[in-house]
């Protein structure tokens, strides 16, 4: 089974700052993708950014990019020069080789300060 | 294009009883999938359907709980005899197809949700 772990609940980060949200996940498979959303207070999901585990560079999107260490377990997102629009809540979620379904961490709340 | 689409967007409900929730996928789509958010936390997979059958159910926490998408397109989770804890946000989500072993990913677009409330 995979797991999602985000250990920080709440985070701040000063407007124009980067700031990085972690995310470690356990699976056994060798084939997986890694996916990040951000969940304003709205609501809805907005995907930001993907990597899949046989990509050998980290991908970016925007200010987005994804710290990704195989080894290690991890994929951390790296907002940089943070604005104020992007106070949300963030999740790590991974989709493993078998199923389709995202199975996702408990999630960050981020909050940026002007 | 339209989205995902949900309704309702907030469904208040006694205990023990029934509701249905909808979801309208992106047109075109033919991967559909459920999920539930309960409060401070991430969302949970319920059950995805490839075309009209469901593919994967193991996350429907128990019998009360059923979805059907009898044409490909709109789903319908179903939910019976309600109880407080099924108090959550029900998210749906649709993609192009289905990802495959090695293929690239394949981005799940979320509705707003239904915010179910068990009094």
């Amino acid at each position: 089974a995979q797991k999602i772990t985000q250990t920080q609940p709440g985070m701040f980060v000063q407007e124009k700052e980067a700031v990085t949200l972690d995310c470690t996940y356990d699976t056994s498979d060798q084939s997986y993708g890694l996916f990040w959303y951000k969940q304003p207070s709205s609501g809805e999901m907005i995907f930001l950014i993907y990597q899949g585990s046989y990509d050998e560079q980290n991908a970016t999107e925007g200010r987005y990019s994804l710290n990704f260490q195989k080894a290690r377990k991890s994929a951390n997102l790296v907002i940089s020069a943070s604005q104020l629009g992007d106070s949300a809540m963030y999740f790590c979620a991974m989709r493993d080789r078998a199923g389709n379904m995202l199975t996702f961490g408990g999630g960050t709340r981020l909050m940026v300060k002007p | 294009g339209a989205g995902v689409s949900q309704t309702p967007s907030n469904k208040v409900t006694e205990k023990g009883k029934y509701v249905e929730l909808r979801c309208d996928p992106i047109s075109g789509h033919t991967a559909l999938y459920w999920y539930r958010q309960s409060l401070g936390q991430g969302p949970e997979f319920l059950i995805y359907f490839q075309g009209t059958g469901a593919a994967d159910d193991s996350g429907l926490p128990n019998d009360r709980f059923f979805a059907v998408r009898p044409e490909g397109s709109v789903s319908t989770l179903k939910i019976q005899r309600t109880e407080r804890g099924d108090s959550a946000v029900y998210l749906c989500a649709s993609s192009p197809g289905l990802a495959g072993v090695g293929s690239s990913y394949n981005e799940q677009f979320f509705g707003p949700g239904t915010r179910l409330t068990v009094l």
